[in-house]
């Protein structure tokens, strides 16, 4: 069966512009998390969504970042006016019923 | 706040070498633990999680982590490590009390296996 799965795989951006992020996750897959890997360190916890509900948006880093899942299948992250410090892989996941969290390949986004 | 320290940036070794990641983390209550490994190119892929019961776990490609709960820790074993092990390996945590929980991964150990 198919994994996660994100596009793009890769993004770069001009700072300032918008960019939206896209995570198709496992087909049944109730909850989806979105994470922040910066170059050379672990992923950083961005947002759960359980459902179409957001549970948990506490990893955001500031209000440029959103994030939606409106059907409660696929999810975008947005943000808004980027910055030289984005520049990251984001990578989306979604929970298994071995309580296992599945990522996808991630998106490099590169902010110039 | 939850952190997860992982002591090595970078391991070579050469095969048949036998390997041991070490990992703690910090976090009062109960968790559960997890290795994610990501090979070049390939995305995060679970190597094995401890949830409860045995603290020794065994995961895929032959390794298993001990969880002592005593030391807050997690280490990652292997007794002869092949070439392709080559990858980044991440220790990470996340709460026990509800399995939809966001996990707080390490920095990573990059593991370098000289053929």
């Amino acid at each position: 069966g198919a994994g996660v799965s994100q596009s793009p795989r890769y993004k770069v951006a001009k700072r300032g512009q918008d960019v939206a992020l896209r995570c198709d996750p496992i087909s049944g897959h109730v909850s989806l998390f979105w994470y922040q890997q910066a170059l050379g360190q672990g992923p950083e916890f961005l947002t759960y969504f359980q459902n179409e509900a957001q549970l948990d948006k506490s990893g955001l880093p500031s209000d440029r970042f959103f994030a939606e899942r409106p059907e409660g299948s696929v999810s975008t992250l947005k943000i808004q006016r980027t910055q030289q410090e984005d520049s990251a892989v984001y990578l989306c996941a979604s929970l298994g019923y071995s309580n296992e969290q599945f990522f996808g390949p991630g998106t490099r986004l590169t902010v110039l | 706040a939850q952190s997860v320290s992982q002591h090595n940036h970078h391991v070579i070794l050469s095969e048949a070498a036998s390997l041991e990641l070490g990992c703690n983390y910090s976090y009062g209550g109960t968790v559960n633990l997890f290795w994610y490994v990501q090979y070049p190119g390939q995305h995060l892929q679970l190597l094995l999680k401890y949830f409860s019961g045995d603290p020794l776990v065994k995961g895929i490609k032959g390794f298993e982590a001990e969880f002592i709960k005593s030391k807050f820790s997690f280490n990652l074993r292997k007794p002869s490590v092949q070439w392709s092990d080559t990858a980044e390996y991440f220790c990470a945590v996340s709460p026990g009390y509800s399995s939809a929980s966001k996990i707080i991964f390490g920095s990573g150990t990059r593991l370098s296996i000289r053929p």
